[in-house]
């Protein structure tokens, strides 16, 4: 069975503090590896593809990386804007994704 | 306009009352899904369709039904509603790659 594990559960952060997002996934087949970015109240909004290990995806402050095991999220010099819960989700044969169970990341200025 | 709108956004509903959430696309998209989202359980796939006559259960679909009424259309059902369906319900839709969600239905059901 696909799973997906994220952590930390939550992050607390000053305007400008650096940290990574850790996502761990265990699935046969991996046919991708997605982040989205969740605001309180709405859908989850897209923000990257990984396909295989070694590739990186930045947008802006974000950037997202792909191991063999893990994915990790790193935020740079985030901004209060950047508050918002993260989901990781592990895509399979079939096109259905896992999902992780999310960090809620706060940054305070 | 939003590429996919749910329907109603919010719902406040009693126990064993029939209830239909619904979901409309505007990408084009030939696959839809219908998910739950709890606080602590991340999101869960409860139907999923990969064309009109495809529909498919998900890791929790006992107790909710689906109709896919046309390319652009997703309907999900609770046939008797419990109160431990009190959720936040999203639609999303995909080509082959990402999946587009759209804004959620907040459900409770007393």
């Amino acid at each position: 069975e696909d799973q997906v594990t994220q952590s930390p559960e939550a992050l607390r952060l000053q305007e400008g503090e650096s940290s990574s997002l850790n996502c761990s996934y265990t699935v046969s087949g991996l046919r991708g590896l997605f982040w989205y970015r969740q605001d309180p109240g709405k859908g989850p909004e897209f923000l990257f593809t990984l396909y295989s290990a070694g590739e990186e995806k930045e947008k802006e402050r974000l950037k997202a990386t792909l191991t063999k095991k893990e994915s990790f999220l790193h935020i740079t010099a985030p901004k209060p804007e950047d508050s918002a819960t993260y989901l990781c989700a592990s895509k399979a044969a079939g096109n259905k994704l896992t999902f992780g169970g999310g960090t809620r990341v706060l940054v305070k200025p | 306009d939003a590429d996919v709108t749910q329907t109603p956004r919010n719902r406040i509903t009693k126990t064993g009352k029939r209830i239909m959430l619904e979901c409309s696309q505007t990408k084009g998209h030939d696959r839809m899904y219908w998910y739950r989202q709890d606080p602590g359980l991340g999101l869960r796939l409860i139907y999923y369709s990969f064309d009109v006559k495809d529909i498919n259960k998900g890791e929790i679909s006992d107790g909710y039904s689906v109709s896919r009424q046309a390319q652009a259309k997703f309907s999900l059902s609770l046939e008797s509603a419990i109160p431990n369906q009190t959720a936040l319900y999203f639609c999303a839709t995909s080509d082959i790659g990402e999946q587009y969600f759209g804004p959620g239905t907040r459900l409770t059901v007393t």
